[in-house]
């Protein structure tokens, strides 16, 4: 069964680009890797997700090599608001492979 | 908007009662899922569904229970709650089974 690991912490100051990586040595062929940020008090909202080298939308990008035994999560230009725990979910959709990082707590700094 | 919502913020219970909580979505999504949070040990699926009176077991079942009659409602039932069963629980739906899920705010159970 897969298993992801991130940094618990990371720390930044506004307006730095944030790299957040994340290592899933078993992930299967099927699975796609999804980030998710949560703030305190809320459920987590979806960020991306992507199956293999880079995708980019309007908040981040994310990057998957080819191997796809890791992804990094990049947040440009942070902000206060950005402060909260990103996590990693890898997912192919069937039963069994359902598997989310114990997260990254992300703090930024004025 | 797709909205998730869940029956309770916060619920206090005493060992060993049935505690039910209950699970909304209002987009007409099949795939629901519910997981526990708690420090260190992020999210961990317990159950989800992917369809009207199906379920599928997740990583920690155990102690749990599921009930999905309506395809917008998915119910976890705790049949006689323990304390190791403190936890934040999450429900979540999504319209593509791998795709975006869609999280209520959470219900934060103490069992005491």
């Amino acid at each position: 069964l897969a298993k992801t690991t991130q940094p618990i912490s990371m720390d930044s100051y506004e307006g730095q680009e944030v790299n957040i990586t994340c290592s899933h040595n078993n992930i299967a062929t099927n699975d796609y890797i999804t980030w998710y940020q949560q703030f305190p008090s809320q459920g987590p909202r979806f960020i991306i997700q992507g199956y293999k080298t880079k995708v980019t939308n309007e908040v981040a990008s994310l990057f998957i090599p080819a191997d796809r035994k890791s992804s990094t999560l990049s947040l440009p230009r942070v902000s206060l608001s950005d402060t909260a725990v990103y996590y990693c979910l890898l997912y192919g959709g069937s039963q069994g492979n359902l598997i989310f990082g114990k997260g990254t707590k992300l703090s930024v700094k004025p | 908007d797709v909205k998730v919502t869940q029956s309770s913020r916060y619920l206090v219970k005493r060992t060993g009662e049935k505690v039910f909580l209950e699970c909304v979505q209002d987009m007409d999504h099949e795939n629901m899922f519910w997981y526990r949070q708690d420090p260190g040990l992020g999210l961990r699926l317990i159950y989800f569904s992917y369809d009207v009176k199906m379920k599928e077991k997740g990583d920690i079942p155990e102690g749990y229970s599921v009930s999905r009659e309506k395809k917008e409602r998915f119910s976890l039932i705790l049949e006689s709650a323990s304390t190791n069963q403190t936890s934040m629980y999450l429900c979540a739906s999504s319209l593509v089974r791998n795709y975006e899920q869609y999280f209520g705010p959470g219900t934060r159970l103490t069992v005491t």
